[in-house]
Protein backbone atom coordinates (compact mmCIF):
# COMPACT_ATOMS: atom_id res chain seq x y z
CA UNK A 1 0.00 0.00 0.00
CA UNK A 2 1.13 3.86 -0.52
CA UNK A 3 2.09 5.74 2.14
CA UNK A 4 3.42 9.12 2.68
CA UNK A 5 5.68 10.41 5.75
CA UNK A 6 6.05 13.99 6.59
CA UNK A 7 8.86 13.59 10.27
CA UNK A 8 8.84 17.12 10.93
CA UNK A 9 5.05 17.84 12.56
CA UNK A 10 6.20 21.72 13.42
CA UNK A 11 9.30 23.63 11.85
CA UNK A 12 9.86 27.38 12.78
CA UNK A 13 12.16 29.31 10.64
CA UNK A 14 12.94 33.17 10.18
CA UNK A 15 11.88 35.18 7.31
CA UNK A 16 14.21 35.46 4.42
CA UNK A 17 15.55 31.97 6.02
CA UNK A 18 16.11 28.70 3.70
CA UNK A 19 13.69 26.18 3.97
CA UNK A 20 13.37 22.09 3.23
CA UNK A 21 10.35 20.68 4.17
CA UNK A 22 10.91 16.24 3.92
CA UNK A 23 8.52 14.21 2.42
CA UNK A 24 9.09 10.22 2.19
CA UNK A 25 6.94 7.99 0.03
CA UNK A 26 6.54 4.14 0.19
CA UNK A 27 4.73 2.86 -3.19
CA UNK A 28 5.91 0.28 -5.78
CA UNK A 29 6.28 1.66 -9.14
CA UNK A 30 6.94 5.62 -9.90
CA UNK A 31 4.53 7.50 -8.22
CA UNK A 32 2.91 11.07 -8.84
CA UNK A 33 3.42 13.51 -5.56
CA UNK A 34 1.98 16.26 -5.02
CA UNK A 35 3.01 18.89 -2.44
CA UNK A 36 -0.08 21.33 -1.42
CA UNK A 37 -0.73 24.19 1.50
CA UNK A 38 -3.53 24.70 3.51
CA UNK A 39 -3.89 27.79 4.67
CA UNK A 40 -5.87 28.26 8.37
CA UNK A 41 -9.15 27.92 7.47
CA UNK A 42 -9.22 27.19 3.94
CA UNK A 43 -8.42 24.38 1.48
CA UNK A 44 -5.51 23.15 -0.41
CA UNK A 45 -3.91 24.65 -3.45
CA UNK A 46 -1.49 22.92 -5.26
CA UNK A 47 1.63 24.18 -5.13
CA UNK A 48 3.38 21.66 -7.44
CA UNK A 49 3.34 18.03 -9.04
CA UNK A 50 5.69 15.47 -10.28
CA UNK A 51 4.93 12.78 -12.74
CA UNK A 52 7.74 12.10 -14.64
CA UNK A 53 10.79 13.88 -16.64
CA UNK A 54 13.14 16.09 -14.97
CA UNK A 55 13.26 15.68 -10.88
CA UNK A 56 13.70 19.39 -10.16
CA UNK A 57 10.47 21.00 -10.46
CA UNK A 58 8.84 24.45 -10.10
CA UNK A 59 5.99 25.38 -8.17
CA UNK A 60 4.07 28.29 -7.44
CA UNK A 61 5.42 30.85 -4.75
CA UNK A 62 8.67 30.51 -5.69
CA UNK A 63 8.90 27.24 -4.55
CA UNK A 64 10.70 24.00 -5.29
CA UNK A 65 11.05 19.88 -4.75
CA UNK A 66 13.41 17.70 -5.75
CA UNK A 67 12.56 14.07 -6.79
CA UNK A 68 14.61 11.23 -5.28
CA UNK A 69 13.84 8.01 -6.66
CA UNK A 70 16.73 6.54 -4.36
CA UNK A 71 15.51 8.10 -1.45
CA UNK A 72 12.02 7.90 -2.29
CA UNK A 73 11.96 11.32 -0.88
CA UNK A 74 10.36 14.48 -2.47
CA UNK A 75 11.42 17.34 -0.68
CA UNK A 76 10.09 20.71 -0.45
CA UNK A 77 12.33 24.14 -0.34
CA UNK A 78 12.82 27.67 -0.43
CA UNK A 79 15.26 29.72 -0.76
CA UNK A 80 14.01 32.46 1.20
CA UNK A 81 10.90 32.27 3.02
CA UNK A 82 7.99 34.73 3.48
CA UNK A 83 6.02 35.33 6.22
CA UNK A 84 3.09 34.60 4.30
CA UNK A 85 4.19 31.38 3.72
CA UNK A 86 3.08 30.37 7.20
CA UNK A 87 0.90 27.73 6.42
CA UNK A 88 0.66 23.76 6.52
CA UNK A 89 2.12 21.88 3.88
CA UNK A 90 0.98 18.68 2.77
CA UNK A 91 3.07 15.96 0.79
CA UNK A 92 0.58 13.66 -1.12
CA UNK A 93 1.14 10.45 -3.39
CA UNK A 94 -1.32 8.87 -6.12
CA UNK A 95 -0.45 6.16 -8.09
CA UNK A 96 -2.53 5.56 -11.04
CA UNK A 97 -5.21 2.56 -9.93
CA UNK A 98 -8.08 1.37 -11.85
CA UNK A 99 -7.84 4.15 -14.22
CA UNK A 100 -8.23 7.15 -11.53
CA UNK A 101 -6.26 8.74 -8.92
CA UNK A 102 -6.61 8.06 -5.24
CA UNK A 103 -4.29 10.33 -3.69
CA UNK A 104 -3.05 9.52 -0.09
CA UNK A 105 -1.89 12.54 2.18
CA UNK A 106 1.06 13.07 4.75
CA UNK A 107 -0.23 14.53 8.26
CA UNK A 108 1.18 17.65 7.20
CA UNK A 109 4.00 20.40 8.56
CA UNK A 110 3.00 23.63 9.81
CA UNK A 111 5.34 25.72 9.18
CA UNK A 112 5.96 28.79 11.62
CA UNK A 113 7.81 32.02 10.29
CA UNK A 114 8.98 34.02 12.51
CA UNK A 115 10.20 38.12 11.87
CA UNK B 1 -14.91 30.11 -12.75
CA UNK B 2 -15.84 30.42 -9.77
CA UNK B 3 -13.98 27.12 -8.49
CA UNK B 4 -15.22 24.22 -6.16
CA UNK B 5 -17.57 25.58 -3.80
CA UNK B 6 -18.05 24.10 -0.60
CA UNK B 7 -21.64 24.76 1.76
CA UNK B 8 -21.95 24.91 4.35
CA UNK B 9 -18.27 26.64 5.38
CA UNK B 10 -19.02 25.34 9.25
CA UNK B 11 -22.12 23.18 10.58
CA UNK B 12 -22.70 22.67 14.10
CA UNK B 13 -24.91 19.74 14.61
CA UNK B 14 -26.16 18.08 17.66
CA UNK B 15 -25.61 14.16 18.51
CA UNK B 16 -28.19 12.65 16.47
CA UNK B 17 -28.72 14.88 14.29
CA UNK B 18 -28.04 14.42 10.42
CA UNK B 19 -25.41 16.60 8.76
CA UNK B 20 -25.64 17.41 4.90
CA UNK B 21 -22.63 18.99 3.27
CA UNK B 22 -22.77 20.23 -0.04
CA UNK B 23 -19.94 20.07 -3.06
CA UNK B 24 -20.48 21.83 -6.24
CA UNK B 25 -17.60 20.96 -8.28
CA UNK B 26 -16.01 23.12 -10.75
CA UNK B 27 -17.55 24.11 -14.15
CA UNK B 28 -17.08 21.22 -16.76
CA UNK B 29 -15.39 18.93 -13.89
CA UNK B 30 -17.63 15.39 -13.70
CA UNK B 31 -15.59 13.85 -11.02
CA UNK B 32 -15.81 14.22 -7.06
CA UNK B 33 -14.00 13.24 -4.12
CA UNK B 34 -14.58 13.91 -0.86
CA UNK B 35 -11.93 13.69 1.85
CA UNK B 36 -12.05 14.06 5.78
CA UNK B 37 -9.21 15.51 8.12
CA UNK B 38 -9.53 15.04 11.45
CA UNK B 39 -7.99 16.95 14.30
CA UNK B 40 -3.78 17.04 13.86
CA UNK B 41 -4.22 14.23 11.09
CA UNK B 42 -4.18 14.33 6.69
CA UNK B 43 -6.67 14.32 4.66
CA UNK B 44 -8.21 10.70 4.29
CA UNK B 45 -10.26 9.60 1.16
CA UNK B 46 -13.71 8.80 1.53
CA UNK B 47 -15.41 8.73 -1.49
CA UNK B 48 -14.75 9.24 -5.31
CA UNK B 49 -18.33 9.86 -7.73
CA UNK B 50 -18.84 10.76 -11.10
CA UNK B 51 -22.18 11.78 -11.79
CA UNK B 52 -24.82 9.62 -10.95
CA UNK B 53 -22.09 6.91 -9.98
CA UNK B 54 -20.05 5.82 -6.63
CA UNK B 55 -16.90 4.83 -8.25
CA UNK B 56 -15.36 4.51 -4.84
CA UNK B 57 -16.24 4.07 -1.86
CA UNK B 58 -13.46 2.56 0.10
CA UNK B 59 -13.04 5.27 2.52
CA UNK B 60 -16.36 5.85 3.85
CA UNK B 61 -17.36 4.39 7.17
CA UNK B 62 -19.58 1.39 6.67
CA UNK B 63 -22.59 2.94 8.59
CA UNK B 64 -24.04 6.58 8.62
CA UNK B 65 -21.98 7.53 5.93
CA UNK B 66 -23.15 8.07 1.91
CA UNK B 67 -22.65 10.43 -0.89
CA UNK B 68 -24.50 11.02 -4.24
CA UNK B 69 -23.59 13.20 -7.31
CA UNK B 70 -26.80 13.61 -9.01
CA UNK B 71 -27.25 14.33 -12.29
CA UNK B 72 -28.08 18.02 -11.75
CA UNK B 73 -26.83 19.53 -8.75
CA UNK B 74 -24.26 19.48 -6.49
CA UNK B 75 -22.72 16.58 -4.66
CA UNK B 76 -24.03 15.70 -1.35
CA UNK B 77 -22.41 13.70 1.60
CA UNK B 78 -24.50 12.70 3.86
CA UNK B 79 -24.32 11.75 7.45
CA UNK B 80 -26.79 10.37 9.48
CA UNK B 81 -26.95 10.30 13.60
CA UNK B 82 -23.65 12.30 13.96
CA UNK B 83 -21.40 11.44 16.65
CA UNK B 84 -18.90 13.48 18.40
CA UNK B 85 -16.13 11.62 16.28
CA UNK B 86 -17.54 12.74 13.60
CA UNK B 87 -16.58 16.28 14.08
CA UNK B 88 -13.85 17.31 11.44
CA UNK B 89 -13.09 19.20 8.30
CA UNK B 90 -14.74 17.99 4.70
CA UNK B 91 -13.29 18.35 2.26
CA UNK B 92 -14.52 18.36 -1.79
CA UNK B 93 -12.25 17.73 -4.79
CA UNK B 94 -13.09 17.94 -8.40
CA UNK B 95 -11.09 16.75 -11.59
CA UNK B 96 -11.89 17.33 -15.45
CA UNK B 97 -11.26 13.86 -16.21
CA UNK B 98 -10.58 10.13 -15.15
CA UNK B 99 -6.88 10.26 -15.22
CA UNK B 100 -6.34 14.03 -14.26
CA UNK B 101 -2.85 13.69 -13.55
CA UNK B 102 -3.45 17.91 -12.51
CA UNK B 103 -3.83 17.23 -8.96
CA UNK B 104 -7.49 17.83 -7.44
CA UNK B 105 -9.08 21.16 -6.86
CA UNK B 106 -10.04 21.42 -3.97
CA UNK B 107 -12.75 23.66 -2.22
CA UNK B 108 -12.63 25.44 1.12
CA UNK B 109 -14.06 22.66 2.85
CA UNK B 110 -16.91 22.34 5.43
CA UNK B 111 -16.33 22.12 9.34
CA UNK B 112 -18.40 20.06 11.42
CA UNK B 113 -18.56 20.46 14.82
CA UNK B 114 -20.58 17.83 16.76
CA UNK B 115 -22.17 18.78 20.53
Amino acid sequence: AQSVTQPDIHITVSEGASLELRCNYSYGATPYLFWYVQSPGQGLQLLLKYFSGDTLVQGIKGFEAEFKRSQSSFNLRKPSVHWSDAAEYFCAVGPFSGGYQKVTFGIGTKLQVIP
Amino acid sequence: NAGVMQNPRHLVRRRGQEARLRCSPMKGHSHVYWYRQLPEEGLKFMVYLQKENIIDESGMPKERFSAEFPKEGPSILRIQQVVRGDSAAYFCASSDRRDDGDGYTFGSGTRLTVV
